[in-house]
């Protein structure tokens, strides 16, 4: 069974600042890792979406890396900004016939002016 | 419609109601989804629907719980005789006909049982 797992569950930094974001799953078997936004109240935003047989995606200051054999993903988000506030969550799309996320239980980021 | 709407945005109801809750998908995308959202933990997967192929229903927590998708577009959750545990925000999304393609999230319903 696949489990997700995000650390830090929260994050506090001042704005400027390069922060990673982990995501740890346990079945290497992932079809493919896509890392949404959620703001409080609201639903996710797609971020990232990175297929198996990719190393990393790009998107602004936005670059997440998986590494399938250790069965980590990371979000690099670089010169943080206080819009960056939000809550992050990484969920590993497995092939069980169709394309099943499942997901971690995020990381809360506050960005601070 | 330019992404995936969902409604209501909010739900107050009485324990023992039944309550629906729609989804209208991205126009074109054949895959949709409901996930549910407890507070403090992560999304859960409910339903899945690929055009007319049979849904694949295994994450849905108990009977009371049924969806329908018709015409292969909207879909209606519907959750009977509500209980304060199926209080959560139900998200819904859908996504185009590659099985590795992203997914796209509505608002989602917020779910509230007194």
């Amino acid at each position: 069974k696949q489990e997700v797992t995000q650390i830090p569950a929260a994050l506090s930094v001042p704005e400027g600042e390069n922060l990673v974001l982990n995501c740890s799953f346990t079945d290497s078997a992932i079809y493919n890792l896509q890392w949404f936004r959620q703001d409080p109240g609201k639903g996710l935003t797609s971020l990232l979406l990175i297929q198996s047989s990719q190393r990393e995606q790009t998107s602004g200051r936005l670059n997440a890396s998986l590494d399938k054999s250790s069965g980590r993903s990371t979000l690099y988000i670089a010169a943080s900004q206080p819009g960056d506030s939000a809550t992050y969550l990484c969920a590993g799309g497995m092939n069980t016939g169709f394309q099943k996320l499942v997901f971690g239980t995020g990381t809360r980021l506050l960005v601070s002016p | 419609g330019a992404g995936v709407s969902q409604s209501p945005s909010n739900k107050v109801t009485e324990k023992g109601k039944d309550v629906e809750l729609r989804c209208d998908p991205i126009s074109g995308h054949t895959a949709l989804y409901w996930y549910r959202q407890s507070l403090g933990q992560g999304l859960e997967f409910l339903i899945y629907f690929q055009g007319n192929s049979a849904p694949d229903k295994s994450g849905l927590p108990s009977d009371r719980f049924s969806a329908e998708r018709t015409g292969g577009s909207v879909s209606t959750l519907t959750i009977q005789r509500t209980q304060q545990e199926d209080s959560a925000v139900y998200l819904c999304a859908s996504a185009g006909r590659l099985a590795a393609g992203e997914l796209f999230f509505g608002e989602g319903s917020r779910l509230t049982v007194l």
